[in-house]
């Protein structure tokens, strides 16, 4: 079965850092994955996808993932922390069978600290 | 402007009732998914529909129902069967057969009191 699993529930980073928060898959078949974020009491909202056209993909405020097969990986990247980034981040798969349901990780914490 | 409405934003129920959370869409889109968020476990599926008058039970429907008489409209209703209800619940919606993931709605806190 398809599934997400995010290290760490907790990051932070300095302003203007890098920001890499980990997520790996488990999967049979190519996987369709998805990295979300969520401000506190909102919903969640697309930041990128991974659907097999590109292994780099490129987001919406500067983030990228990387498609990794050898390593099952889909880290989330930024170049450079910015204050606004503070949420929660999910990493998400989408499974085979019905309903396109998506399964999503334990979810990242990001802190930006001055 | 096209998106989710759900309603309300914060819900309080006491013990024994049964409360019904609101998800409205004016995107067309044919899906929709009820998730359950709790500190420290992302998100978990409670129930999802594919087109009106079909629904499927997710991985924790037990102590919930739901029903899709109208394409915009996927209300859930949390019952007096629910042991734990507290939790934060997000609506979500899925345009066709594409990958293009999920939109969500602005989420309902429910606490039990």
């Amino acid at each position: 079965a398809q599934s997400v699993t995010q290290l760490g529930s907790h990051v932070s980073v300095s302003e203007g850092a890098l920001v890499l928060l980990r997520c790996n898959y488990s999967s049979s078949v190519p996987p369709y994955l998805f990295w979300y974020v969520q401000y506190p009491n909102q919903g969640l909202q697309l930041l990128l996808k991974y659907t097999s056209a590109a292994t780099l993909v490129k987001g919406i405020n500067g983030f990228e993932a990387e498609f990794k097969k050898s390593e099952t990986s889909f880290h989330l990247t930024k170049p450079s922390a910015h204050m606004s980034d503070a949420a929660e981040y999910f990493c998400a798969v989408r499974l085979t069978g019905g309903g396109n349901k998506l399964t999503f990780g334990t979810g990242t914490q990001l802190k930006v600290e001055l | 402007d096209g998106g989710i409405t759900q309603s309300p934003k914060y819900l309080f129920r006491k013990e024994g009732q049964n409360v019904t959370l609101s998800c409205e869409q004016n995107l067309n889109h044919d899906a929709m998914y009820w998730y359950r968020q709790d500190p420290g476990q992302g998100l978990r599926l409670i129930y999802y529909s594919q087109i009106v008058n079909d629904f499927q039970k997710g991985d924790i429907a037990e102590g919930y129902s739901v029903s899709r008489e109208k394409k915009e409209s996927f209300p859930l209703t949390v019952t007096s069967a629910q042991k734990n209800p507290t939790a934060f619940y997000l609506c979500a919606t899925r345009v066709g057969q594409t990958n293009y993931g999920y939109t969500f709605g602005s989420g309902t806190r429910l606490t039990v009191v």
